[in-house]
């Protein structure tokens, strides 16, 4: 059974503070890793997929790397503000197909200003 | 139109009752998802259709029944649900990228409390 990990759990940052944090997924048949962004009461927002060793995806101020040989994927924000409040998630297709996402259990960011 | 729409919203349910939830999409995209989470749990695949066909069955009691009546359309029937069935509710759909990867875009979800 695929087991996606993240840490830490919960995150509280100032305003313009820079931060990251990292997923875990079993380095053998890696396929893909996604990263999502979910506000409360919204749809989550898929921000980056990422399927390529050394893999690094930029969106604005949000960028992420991939490392398949060790199993693990940062997502860094750099300049925080309060908008980017929300729940970071993880995930990477299961075995039994490349449409089943298994999820970790997300990072929780509060951005206070 | 790149929205993944679900409705309702909410949803209060007796153990007796029947209901349906129902997810649109107009991306063109041909394979979609139902999802369960509960709080503070990661959301956890029930099921998925590819093509109008049921292609993953996540081992879901058959209290939730899906429906794929056409490619813009997916249903969830409710039936005898149990109190522990409360939770979230999300749909998804997907489009294929280069290689196999596929990207899915999410509803906002049905919050769903059975009573």
């Amino acid at each position: 059974i695929l087991n996606v990990e993240q840490s830490p759990q919960s995150l509280h940052v100032q305003e313009g503070d820079s931060t990251n944090f990292t997923c875990s997924f079993p380095s053998s048949n890696f396929y893909a890793l996604h990263w999502y962004r979910w506000e409360t009461a919204k749809s989550p927002e898929a921000l980056f997929v990422m399927t390529l060793n050394g893999d690094e995806k930029k969106k604005g101020r949000i960028s992420a790397t991939l490392n398949t040989k060790e199993g693990y994927s940062y997502l860094y924000i750099k300049g925080s503000q309060p908008e980017d409040s929300a729940t970071y998630l993880c995930a990477s297709p299961g075995d039994t197909g490349f449409q089943k996402l298994v999820f970790g259990t997300g990072t929780r960011l509060l951005v206070s200003p | 139109d790149t929205e993944v729409t679900q409705t309702p919203k909410h949803l209060v349910m007796g153990m007796t009752n029947k209901k349906s939830l129902k997810c649109e999409q107009h991306m063109g995209h041909r394979a979609m998802y139902w999802y369960k989470q509960k709080a503070k749990k990661p959301p956890e695949l029930m099921f998925v259709y590819s093509y109008e066909k049921l292609s993953i069955n996540e081992s879901v009691p058959s209290r939730f029944s899906p429906e794929c009546p056409n490619s813009s359309l997916l249903n969830l029937h409710l039936h005898a649900l149990q109190p522990e069935d409360s939770a979230l509710y999300l749909c998804a759909s997907s489009r294929k990228l280069a290689g196999d990867s596929y990207e899915q875009y999410f509803g906002p979800g049905t919050r769903l409390t059975v009573t």
